[in-house]
């Protein structure tokens, strides 16, 4: 069965370095999201992607991270200059139908 | 009470018993999801219910939802063991939507 996959599964990195989070959503599916939970707490919505632009973002989707579908597989979220309050597990999903959407294991980002 | 809040936050239960997680949520949706976390792993879709449908089932889940009361609850018969996780519930309110998950209820199925 299709999956999404996300690299890397646990990166480590220090306060104010960038880091690039990559996902592989399901071939087929047209629509991608970002989303991260902060240990302990809810899942929150960061960005949505459709036809090569975002289509939507949250507050917290500032001017440090930023999205990229660079080829036909990948989706990659950077984030510019990371702070402690950046912790957090993130987490990948796409759609096709843009209801029902598929997560990836996620990727959980240490910053030191 | 904030968007997609569930109800318990936390439940223990023996195999073999149902359990019962509700969820409430403020705003219109145009759909209600229902997802399991194993413990620091990724979100697993359990079913899909559309802002017109009452009821659904999926082998031992059940989902109803009251739009009326802005509220869904998700019901699983028979627990197992293996169903011990983290439930949440998820709202889309339109077309390629972000979801906007509750706080979680943890379940724990004893043997």
């Amino acid at each position: 069965e299709p999956e999404v996959t996300q690299t890397p599964s646990h990166q480590v990195t220090q306060m104010g370095q960038e880091v690039i989070l990559r996902c592989v959503p399901i071939s087929n599916h047209l629509y991608f999201y970002w989303y991260r939970q902060i240990l302990g707490q809810k899942v929150e919505f960061l960005v949505s992607f459709y036809n090569n632009e975002i289509s939507e973002k949250s507050e917290i989707f500032d001017d440090q991270f930023s999205v990229e579908r660079p080829d036909g597989s990948n989706f990659t979220l950077k984030i510019r200059s990371t702070k402690l309050e950046d912790s957090a597990m993130y987490f990948c999903a796409s759609t096709s139908d843009r209801y029902e959407q598929y997560f990836g294991p996620g990727t959980r980002l240490t910053v030191t | 009470s904030q968007q997609g809040e569930e109800d318990p936050q936390a439940l223990s239960i023996q195999e073999g018993e149902n359990a019962t997680m509700n969820c409430s949520y403020k705003t219109s949706i145009n759909n209600l999801q229902w997802y399991r976390q194993n413990s620091g792993r990724g979100l697993v879709h359990l079913i899909l219910i559309r802002s017109n449908e009452r009821e659904k089932h999926s082998g031992r889940l059940r989902v109803t939802l009251d739009t009326s009361k802005k509220s869904s609850s998700l019901l699983i018969t028979a627990s197992r063991a293996a169903d011990t996780a983290s439930y949440f519930c998820a709202t889309g309110a339109g077309t390629a939507s972000k979801l906007t998950f509750g706080t979680g209820t943890r379940l724990q199925v004893t043997l």
